[in-house]
């Protein structure tokens, strides 16, 4: 049964830091894996895919890595604003390629001002 | 682009009343269709997922049913609640089929039981 970690649960830091989330997967035999932002009392928006052919995604400030063997994702987050303030889900499909997923408790970020 | 609506956004119910959420989607046919559920410190569960119409898949043993009576409208049902039936009701659609690709939600339903 895939089960999904996200270390730390909250995270708290001052505006300009860099940041790294993590994510562990138990079941390596994934096809990719995704990362969400969910700001309170929203849905999650979805913010990279990174399948399981690559190593990393970047969009903007934000750079996913994934090592598959290891079962292990990092989010890296670049000169954090205050405006990332949300928390950060990392999810995987429960078998394989499947179509469902499986999600992690995430982490909450908080950018300080 | 795809668009997901959710109603209604809030909801305070009576245990043992029913209960009943819809989703619609536009911008998009014949997509996979999800119900999940995020209660405090539990994280985000599937309930229910949807390959196209009349076809449901049941995640979780509970007293919530799905259905999917046209192909950009699924719906959540219970006939009554329970207490543990309150949280955050969100509706996703990936563009099926095939394996998994990228998930978009929609801004989710609060319920709350009391």
């Amino acid at each position: 049964k895939q089960e999904v970690t996200q270390i730390p649960a909250a995270l708290s830091v001052p505006e300009g830091e860099n940041l790294v989330l993590n994510c562990s997967f138990t079941d390596s035999a994934i096809y990719n894996l995704q990362w969400f932002r969910q700001d309170p009392g929203k849905g999650l928006t979805s913010l990279l895919l990174i399948q399981s052919s690559q190593r990393e995604q970047t969009s903007g400030r934000l750079n996913a890595s994934l090592d598959k063997s290891s079962g292990r994702s990092t989010l890296y987050i670049a000169a954090s604003q205050p405006g990332d303030s949300a928390t950060y889900l990392c999810a995987v499909p429960s078998q394989g390629g499947s179509e469902k997923l499986v999600f992690g408790k995430g982490t909450k970020l908080t950018v300080n001002p | 682009s795809q668009t997901i609506h959710q109603w209604p956004a809030t909801l305070v119910q009576p245990v043992g009343s029913p209960l009943s959420l819809e989703c619609t989607v536009e911008g998009t046919s014949n997509p996979n269709l999800y119900w999940y559920r995020q209660a405090a410190g539990r994280g985000l569960q599937l309930l229910f997922y949807s390959v196209g119409i009349g076809q449901i898949s049941s995640e979780v043993p509970q007293n919530l049913s799905a259905s999917r009576p046209q192909d950009r409208q699924f719906i959540l049902s219970s006939k009554k609640l329970l207490l543990s039936d309150s949280g955050f009701y969100l509706c996703a659609l990936e563009y099926g089929p095939g394996v998994a690709d990228t998930q978009y939600f929609g801004p989710g339903t609060r319920l709350t039981v009391l």
